[in-house]
């Protein structure tokens, strides 16, 4: 069965660091692109950024891009989401998801999501 | 910036045809997805590239395209059905996009 399990959400201050992890199991890890989505609080999914599946290339939204950045250990079935500078609006939860090919593109879409893991953002 | 559209909300008695219609410019370039996720859950993918339905999804729920619109159907409506229903699309620099959502109430 394939999962996906999100860890590292917690509450931080506005500035501050997050690193977010997810952890594969079920399916072939490397030969797929991997994704994270976040839903604030009582509003709809915003696509944060996605990585392709040797970790070559990788995506931000522009809300997130300078800092966010993303990786990803094929050995340990692994991808990362590295959050600096966060501001009161990243709170939200945070998706894991992946995409059922190796790269990004028109085709991309998300066949598979963890259940996700809290950030919240405040002083 | 690549934006898709959605009505906020669609009501439909059970037994009744649902049709939540996702409008945007890139649209006939562009695959759609639509994702429903009932409260408290994690999303479900339930239509990829416009009318592919995955393993496990019931029949009752389809998906079509005409030009810059793409729409999800879900006929003979249960009551199982009630949830946010979400679009998606991706374009070729690697930027996806979600609608904002539809919440449908059976």
């Amino acid at each position: 069965e394939e999962q996906l399990l999100e860890s590292g959400g917690d509450l931080v201050q506005p500035g501050g660091s997050l690193r977010l992890s997810c952890a594969a199991s079920g399916f072939m890890f490397g030969e797929h692109a991997m994704s994270w989505v976040r839903q604030a609080p009582g509003k709809g999914l915003e696509w944060v950024s996605s990585i392709n599946h040797s970790g070559g290339n990788s995506y931000f939204a522009d809300s997130v891009k300078g800092r966010f950045t993303i990786s990803r250990d094929n050995a340990k079935n692994t991808v990362i989401l590295q959050m600096n500078s966060l501001r009161v609006d990243d709170t939200a939860v945070y998706f894991c998801a992946k995409v059922p090919a190796p790269i990004v593109g028109v085709t991309t879409y998300f066949q598979q999501w963890g259940q996700g893991t809290l950030v919240t953002v405040s002083s | 910036s690549y934006e898709v559209t959605q009505p906020p909300s669609v009501s439909v008695s059970p037994g009744q045809t649902a049709r939540i219609t996702c409008s945007g410019d890139g649209l006939p370039k562009r695959y759609a997805n639509w994702y429903q996720q009932k409260s408290g859950q994690a999303p479900v993918l339930v239509i990829y590239k416009d009318s592919e339905r995955p393993s496990g999804i019931p029949e009752r729920f389809s998906g079509s395209s005409s030009g810059t619109t793409v729409t999800l159907t879900i006929t003979a409506v249960q009551a199982e059905d009630e949830a946010d229903y979400y679009c998606q699309s991706a374009d070729s620099s690697g930027t996806l996009v979600f609608g904002g959502g539809t919440k449908l109430t059976v």
